[in-house]
Formats: structure tokens, C-alpha cells, sequence
């Protein structure tokens, strides 16, 4: 079964950091492109930051440009998003997915004092 | 533009047909991809490329494409087709993802 599954989230103060982790299974990771999307609470999806197959090439929104970096381990079929510099607006459920197709359940990243 | 336009809510009636539209300059060059979100749960994929479903979704969702507009449409809406739907493409880089702001669709 093709998945992804997230996890790292948790409550951190502003100003903190956190790396969020996303694991998958059932299909060659390092073939494909990753994407991280968010979602506030009671809001909308917003894309985040994307990785190329061979992590050369990244992607980040502009309003975490310069605060969050995604990375990969394709040896152990891993995504990374360390998040530094957190602000209350980045608090949401944080997902990982398999280019646009297949979606984690996500993981909830709460900044707060 | 880099941005994706939905209505925020839409109703069908129960076993009518009901189109959701997605607008933005990004989908004269790239196709919508669309997603249904039920409360609490991820978003799952629906339709992608011209007009495909991945496997396990019913043939009455379709998609299609005019110039600037994407549309999701479900022929003969399901109580359990009520939810969130979310347009998604790329902006003119091809590199950043772009989302709609969602439409909540109630099956009365």
C-alpha cells in the first residue's frame, strides 16, 4: 500500500523550532517529488515547500521562505521539514504528500506561549 | 495572477447533478487537480490531468477544462459527497503549488 505518515508535530512557543518527518512506504520515495501542505485551523489547504526526487531542487511559499527548510533521505525514504522562527500563524495540521496524489493524515503543529 | 478563485459554498439536491468551478490564470497552461476534504480527515485526491480518477472513486465525479476555469462535476450527488472540494494547480514557475480557497458542498 502506497502511504505517508507524518509525525514531529507538537506545541512549541514562538520563536521555537520543530522538524517535522514524513515516512513512506509502497512506492520508489526517490522517484518522485514531495510536497509539504498546511492547513489552519478552520481554514484552507496552503502549499508550503516542495523537493525534487533527488532533493537538489526546493521550493517554500513566501511566507516561510527563510524560516523553513525540506530535505530528504531517499536511503531511508524519509521527507524533512525543519521549521525554525515559528510564529502563531504557522500553527495547522501539517501534511506530507506524494507529489499530489497520495496524502498523510497529517500532523498538528501548535505555536503558542 | 497566482491565484485560484472557488465559491465557498454550493448545495445540490440529492441525486441532481452540481458543478464546482475553479478560476485562475495558472490553468490556461496547467490542469486542476481536485480534492475532497470530510471534517477531520486529509484530503483525498479526486481528479487529475484532463480528466482522471484514481482508483476507488466513484465515475460520477469528472472534471473539465475551458481556457481559465477547471470544474469539478458530480452527476447524481451522494449524501456522502458532502464536504469540502479543493482546486489545486501550479503558478507560471511550474515550481509552487497552488490551492483554491475551497468549496463546502451540502447534499440536501
Amino acid at each position: 500500500e502506497v502511504q505517508v505518515v507524518e509525525s514531529g508535530g507538537g506545541l512549541v512557543q514562538p520563536g521555537g523550532s520543530l522538524r517535522l518527518s514524513c515516512a513512506a512506504s509502497g512506492f520508489t520515495f526517490s522517484n518522485y517529488a514531495m510536497n509539504w501542505v498546511r492547513q489552519a485551523p478552520g481554514k484552507g489547504l496552503e502549499w508550503v515547500s516542495g523537493l525534487s526526487p533527488s532533493g537538489d531542487a526546493t521550493y517554500y511559499a513566501d511566507s516561510v521562505k527563510g524560516r523553513f527548510t525540506i530535505s530528504r533521505d531517499n536511503s531511508k525514504n524519509t521527507l524533512f521539514l525543519h521549521m525554525n522562527s515559528l510564529r502563531t500563524g504557522d500553527t495547522a495540521v501539517y501534511y506530507c504528500a506524494k507529489g499530489q496524489d497520495i496524502w498523510g493524515k497529517g500532523t498538528t503543529v501548535t505555536v503558542s506561549s | 495572477s497566482s491565484e485560484l478563485t472557488q465559491d465557498p459554498a454550493v448545495s445540490v439536491a440529492l441525486g441532481q447533478t452540481v458543478r464546482i468551478t475553479c478560476q485562475g490564470d495558472s490553468l490556461n497552461i496547467y490542469y486542476a487537480t481536485w480534492y475532497q476534504q470530510k471534517p477531520g480527515q486529509a484530503p483525498v485526491l479526486v481528479i487529475y490531468g484532463q480528466n482522471n480518477r484514481p482508483s476507488g472513486i466513484p465515475d460520477r465525479f469528472s472534471g473539465s477544462s475551458s481556457g481559465d476555469t477547471a470544474s469539478l462535476t458530480i452527476t447524481g450527488a451522494q449524501a456522502e459527497d458532502e464536504a469540502d472540494y479543493y482546486c489545486n494547480s501550479r503558478d507560471s514557475s511550474g515550481h509552487h503549488l497552488l490551492f483554491g480557497g475551497g468549496t463546502r458542498l451540502t447534499v440536501l
